[in-house]
């Protein structure tokens, strides 16, 4: 099976623009994760989705980042305007409902200048 | 307060011997697991292992395994015969539970693993 895709791999933008990420689970997995690595300091968890709707997003760091989740399928996370503190690894990740397995994605590399 | 602690920042091993990466966590639940995750310098995430907190035993896949001291709160990743192709950033994760369906994973701030020739 195909594995979680994540586009673009890296981004390069200027400060107050604005970038779009986006995630592919594996099919047939309803729960959809962003995290994000800042700064190489820990991996820090943004938000669920399951399927469409979003579970837990008491991660987002402020209301500069949106994600959502159209059909349950793919997923965006958009960031409007970027800062420079918002430069690091964004990584999404798919499991099963029914069982606790997560697969992650490459990741795509924000830098904001 | 940190969730997961990694202490080792960098590590080295000579090809094939044997190396330990330490995790250490911190929870007050009773069901927990705890995983392994491989990051070369491709960058994806790459799942080794898995531990839950009522497994009796280590779990072990191939050459990893899980060095689980559940009263110490620690989930030590054992690299047994190390290969080049090893050498990559490890970061212990924790997952606990919450309400609804699969849960957030917490993560250390990870140890990065040269293997030398």
């Amino acid at each position: 099976e195909a594995g979680v895709t994540q586009f673009p791999s890296h981004s390069v933008i200027e400060k107050g623009q604005t970038v779009t990420l986006r995630c592919d689970p594996i099919s047939g997995h309803d729960n959809l994760y962003w995290y994000r690595r800042v700064m190489g300091k820990e991996i820090k968890f943004l938000l669920h989705f399951v399927k469409e709707s979003k579970q837990d997003e008491s991660g987002m760091p402020n209301n500069r980042f949106l994600a959502e989740r159209t059909g349950g399928t793919y997923s965006t996370l958009k960031v409007q305007p970027a800062e420079l503190e918002d430069s690091g690894v964004y990584f999404c990740a798919s499991s099963h409902l029914a069982n606790y397995g997560y697969t992650f994605g490459s990741g795509t590399r924000l830098t904001v200048v | 307060a940190q969730k997961i602690t990694q202490t080792q920042p960098g590590m080295f091993v000579q090809e094939k011997e044997a190396v330990t990466l330490d995790c250490t966590y911190d929870t007050s639940d009773p069901s927990y697991g705890l995983f392994w995750y491989k990051q070369p310098s491709s960058g994806e995430m790459i799942f080794l292992i898995y531990q839950g907190s009522y497994d009796q035993q280590n779990a072990t896949e191939g050459r990893y395994s899980l060095n689980f001291q559940k009263a110490r709160k620690s989930a030590n990743l054992v690299i047994s015969a190390s290969q080049l192709g090893d050498s990559a950033m490890y970061f212990c994760a924790m997952r606990e539970p919450a309400p609804g369906t699969a849960r957030q994973l917490t993560f250390g701030s990870g140890t990065q693993l040269t293997v030398l020739p």
